[in-house]
């Protein structure tokens, strides 16, 4: 079955500590891919997608993803966190024609000052 | 990207009770989804609701439980029915854009005694 799967449940970095958050989805096929973030007590935002093209995509406050095909992956990375980034943080992916999105379990991530 | 006024944000139900969520999208959208999140876990998708069909729910969730009206292209209702304490959670719901972006209302928490 599709799935996608995000290796790290619970992550704690200090801040200005740099940030990768692993996912890897079981898909062969055509795939868009999806970060959002969930700020505590907030909804679901998007923090950037990967449709086509280059495979390093940049999103908004300074987070970005690297897809690579060959792996399944679409990791997100900061290279210098702050306190604010404490969120739970949702790795999506649409595949094929289908228009709904596969999630994974998601990462709480807490940045301490 | 589209905006989703989505009512409640949050109501403590009794049991037995059932409860209509709306959300109401400032443009027209063919696909509506309904998640959702139960307490530290990722989104489930109930259903996706196209106007003028039937919903199509996913495996575990059924219609009598789940009844999902979808009467034109800017608004959809979830009704819990019945409710049960296994049904507090998030609820949200949730549009497909374009380019294949996806929208979030800012969902909202039931809690069934």
């Amino acid at each position: 079955a599709q799935s996608v799967s995000q290796h790290n449940h619970h992550v704690i970095l200090s801040e200005a500590a740099s940030l990768e958050l692993g996912c890897n989805y079981s898909y062969g096929g055509t795939v868009n891919l999806f970060w959002y973030v969930q700020y505590p007590g907030q909804h679901l935002q998007l923090l950037l997608k990967y449709f086509s093209g280059d495979p390093l995509v940049k999103g908004i406050k300074g987070f970005e993803a690297e897809f690579i095909k060959s792996k399944f992956s679409f990791n997100l990375r900061k290279p210098s966190v702050q306190w604010s980034d404490t969120a739970e943080y949702f790795c999506a992916v649409r595949m094929d024609s289908n228009y709904q999105l596969i999630w994974g379990a998601g990462t709480k991530l807490i940045i301490k000052p | 990207s589209a905006v989703i006024s989505q009512k409640p944000s949050r109501d403590i139900c009794q049991r037995g009770t059932s409860l209509t969520i709306q959300c109401q999208v400032d443009s027209q959208v063919t696909m509506m989804f309904w998640y959702r999140q139960q307490p530290g876990q990722s989104l489930t998708l109930i259903a996706t609701a196209n106007q003028g069909s039937e919903a199509t729910y996913e495996s575990g969730f059924v219609i009598d439980k789940f009844p999902i009206s979808r009467p034109n292209l800017t608004f959809s209702t979830l009704t819990v029915s019945n409710m049960s304490p296994e049904d507090s959670s998030i609820y949200l719901c949730s549009v497909a854009g374009q380019p294949y972006g996806y929208t979030f209302g800012s969902g909202t928490r039931l809690t069934v005694v």
